[in-house]
Order: structure tokens, then C-alpha cells, then sequence
């Protein structure tokens, strides 16, 4: 079993649309989650953090639930220039910050 | 500010052939530094992580190596290039909690 798993996608969508992103994390030691975007051939950034209480940057919305050992990722409004590939993270501390990556959600916005 | 520099940006190298890419790190001490493997249409898979200079923990067997010659410099080879070594690497620092990445090597073996 993945340590981190994502639904692969593609998610295609028109613009305006809302769309929710999963993702499941195995070690119930791991101690932060983030979502990266990752454009086309190039390096992920950091999206935001994921909180337990839920956290919101403006369109996006974070979620964490440790007893489900589940992250999600809302996007509402969807622009085109939000297309790319959402990758979830989890991390573990033990010595050094371990951050395992998901193999990314792909999402397509259309006009 | 810190920044994090790698290069080259792309690489095509013959079966056989040795690697040596080169990842710096700019303006912070002591990070941890990270290689990380991306395969066409997958996630990122940690290769190697260091917490100090001459300290190298591999996370999977392979064909590669790491070095940290110097507390901002890391380093990613192979004596000899595998075909399925063919894939887009990157390189990355933290400090706390939150993972820089630099621009990866797109490296193909033919």
C-alpha cells in the first residue's frame, strides 16, 4: 500500500466550477500534510499547509482528518490557470523531515 | 532570501555513461537537503536525504549516489547510467517543515 494516495485524475472542469480533491495517508506518525502544485515539467511549490481546524487562502480550503488518516483540497471557482497537477504530502519527523509525496492529482479547467 | 540552484536543466547520457548532478543551496546554514525521483506520470520518490555534511542516508537501492562535499552542496551520480534511471530529478531543502525545490534535470538515458 502507497504511503500517500491520490486519486490520479485527470479532474476536467469548466471554469466557475468547484472541485475536491482526496487523499489517504498510511503512518498515522506522520505529523504535517501540505498540498504542492506542480505545473507541467516543472518543480512543485508549495500550495498551503493542512490544518486540523481546516484552513482557507482565498479559493482554497484545506482539510485534515486524523482519525481517518484523510486530507482533502477544495477549489472553488476554478480559473483556468488553475489547471496542474495537486500533490499531497505528509510529513515525519525522526531525525529529519520526511516528506512523502502522492503521485498527484491531475486537474484540467476548460472555458 | 534563500534560493536553490540545480543544474543542468536537461541532460541526455548513453547507457553506461557516469552522472554527476549538482544541487546549492543559498542563504541558510545546515538544511537538510533531498533528491528526489520523478518518472513520467508519477509522484516523487525520495532518493536521498542529508542532514550534514558527509552524512548520506539512501531510502531505496539503486544505481545512484549522493554526496554533501559542503553543508549547502549536494550531490547526485552514478558510475554507470541504467536506462531506468531516465527521469526528472530534484533537488530540495528544508528548513522546518516546508520543502524548496530547485528547477530539476529532465535526464534521459538513451
Amino acid at each position: 500500500r502507497k504511503e500517500v494516495e491520490q486519486d490520479p485524475g485527470p479532474f476536467n472542469v469548466p471554469e466557475g466550477a468547484t472541485v475536491a480533491f482526496n487523499c489517504t495517508y498510511s503512518n498515522s506518525a506522520s505529523q504535517s500534510f501540505f498540498w504542492y502544485r506542480q505545473d507541467c515539467r516543472k518543480e512543485p511549490k508549495l500550495l498551503m499547509s493542512v490544518y486540523s481546524s481546516g484552513n482557507e487562502d482565498g479559493r482554497f480550503t484545506a482539510q485534515l482528518n486524523r482519525a481517518s488518516q484523510y486530507i482533502s483540497l477544495l477549489i472553488r471557482d476554478s480559473k483556468l490557470s488553475d489547471s496542474a497537477t495537486y500533490l499531497c504530502v505528509a510529513m515525519f519527523s525522526g531525525g529529519y523531515n520526511k516528506l512523502i509525496f502522492g503521485a498527484g492529482t491531475r486537474l484540467a479547467v476548460h472555458p | 532570501s534563500q534560493t536553490i540552484h540545480q543544474w543542468p536543466a536537461t541532460l541526455v547520457q548513453p547507457v553506461g555513461s557516469p552522472l554527476s548532478l549538482e544541487c546549492t543551496v543559498e542563504g541558510t546554514s545546515n538544511p537538510n537537503l533531498y533528491w528526489y525521483r520523478q518518472a513520467a506520470g508519477r509522484g516523487l520518490q525520495l532518493l536521498f536525504y542529508s542532514v550534514g555534511i558527509g552524512q548520506i542516508s539512501s531510502e531505496v537501492p539503486q544505481n545512484l549516489s549522493a554526496s554533501r562535499p559542503q553543508d549547502r552542496q549536494f550531490i547526485l551520480g552514478s558510475k554507470k547510467l541504467l536506462l531506468s534511471d531516465s527521469g526528472f530529478y530534484l533537488c530540495a531543502w528544508s528548513w522546518g517543515t516546508e520543502a524548496f525545490f530547485g528547477q530539476g534535470t529532465r535526464l534521459t538515458v538513451v
